[in-house]
Parts: structure tokens; C-alpha cells; sequence
């Protein structure tokens, strides 16, 4: 079955720090890869898509992604962390549906 | 991008009662809007496709007697957790698509708690 993976519960990092939330997929052909952000109590918000073409993709909020083939992967990196950072995020693809099947999510905690 | 509303954003009830969850696109039309749940902790799943005019299509798994879905309108659809059991408590979130691939809009959610 075709997937995504989330393989860290948590990470923490310090405020200024870079940050990298990894995600490897499991999808035939090409897949579309999205990063959503969750924070308590409100709905997901997206950072960043990648459908095609350059691999590095730039999103909201500072946060940019790399799609590596080779390796499966598709990492949500940020060079210097906030403490504002701290939420769930959530790695997806589109099932060629339109609806998304999400990772196991990531809870990011910035540290001070 | 799109705008989604849900009401109420949090609601308890007692056990064998329905409870009915309403999801809006403010400013999109939207034919088709998805339902997700949310476990604590965990992520969110797929649970049905809500089609304006015609039947939801729901995913494996996912009782359409218990998960009612309707969506009459191209700006409402709503989800009712009929004969609701405290298993059901859950945080259900509904999502509208948008436009080409362009990513999903989703609402703030509803947190059903089942006594």
C-alpha cells in the first residue's frame, strides 16, 4: 500500500538551530508530497507542495523541503528554528483523488 | 485560498445520541469536501468523500449507517455521528479541496466528546 512515513515522534531542537523533520514516502509513479503545520486547537495549515520540477520547494513560514528521489525522501528543513515553530506537522501525498493520506506526524518542540 | 467553517468546534454528549457536525466553504463552491479523523495523538484519516448532490463514497472500514454524510449544497456538508458511543469520541475535520493541485483547505475541526 502506498504511504508515507514519519519515523520520528518528536524532535527537539534550540531556538536559532536549523531543523529537519524527516518524511520517506512509498508512492507509485509521481507522487505529490505536501507539509501541513498543526497547531493546538486550530486546522492544518499547508506549508509547502511539491508536484513537479525543482526539487528544493519554498514554503510558508521560512520552511523549504527537498524531494530526493533517489532516496525516497521528501525532509521539511528550516534554517533557524523559532520557538513558534513548535506544533504537529504533518507530512502527505494526494491519493490521485484529491484526498490526502497524512504520516503519523512529527511534534517539533524549539526550545528557548 | 478557500475559507472553512465548522460548527460547533466542540461538543459533548451523552452515549446513543446523534450529534450533527457542519462543515462550510465561505468562499469557494466546493463539490466535493472530505471528512478526516483525528485520534489523540495520532493522524488524521480518511474517512469519506462527501459529493454535493449525489452519495458520499466512503473509505474501507467506515460504517456509512453510523457516519452520515450530506452534502445538499456546494458550501455545506455536514457529517452526523448517529447512536454516538465513546468510541466515536474523536477530533473529525473537514477539508475542501480546492482547485487543481493546489493544496487542501481545511476547517478548524470538532471535538466530539461521548459520555
Amino acid at each position: 500500500a502506498q504511504s508515507v512515513a514519519q519515523p520520528e515522534d518528536q524532535v527537539n531542537v534550540a531556538e536559532g538551530n536549523p531543523l529537519t523533520v524527516k518524511c520517506t514516502y512509498s508512492v507509485s509513479g509521481n507522487p505529490y508530497l505536501f507539509w501541513y503545520v498543526q497547531y493546538p486547537n486550530r486546522g492544518l495549515q499547508f506549508l509547502l507542495k511539491y508536484i513537479t520540477g525543482d526539487n528544493l520547494v519554498k514554503g510558508s513560514y521560512g520552511f523549504e523541503a527537498e524531494f530526493n528521489k533517489s532516496q525516497t525522501s521528501f525532509h521539511l528543513k528550516k534554517p533557524s528554528a523559532l520557538v513558534s515553530d513548535s506544533a504537529l506537522y504533518f507530512c502527505a501525498f494526494d491519493t490521485g483523488r484529491r484526498a490526502l493520506t497524512f504520516g503519523s506526524g512529527t511534534r517539533l518542540q524549539v526550545q528557548p | 485560498g478557500a475559507v472553512v467553517s465548522q460548527h460547533p468546534s466542540w461538543v459533548i454528549c451523552k452515549s446513543g445520541t446523534s450529534v450533527k457536525i457542519e462543515c462550510r466553504s465561505l468562499d469557494f463552491q466546493a463539490t466535493t469536501m472530505f471528512w478526516y479523523r483525528q485520534f489523540p495523538k495520532q493522524s488524521l484519516m480518511l474517512m469519506a468523500t462527501s459529493n454535493e448532490g449525489s452519495k458520499a463514497t466512503y473509505e474501507q472500514g467506515v460504517e456509512k449507517d453510523k457516519f452520515l454524510i450530506n452534502h445538499a449544497s456546494l458550501t455545506l456538508s455536514t457529517l452526523t455521528v448517529t447512536s454516538a458511543h465513546p468510541e466515536d469520541s474523536s477530533f473529525y475535520i473537514c477539508s475542501e479541496p480546492g482547485q487543481g493541485d493546489n493544496e487542501q483547505f481545511f476547517g478548524p475541526g470538532t471535538r466530539l466528546t461521548v459520555l
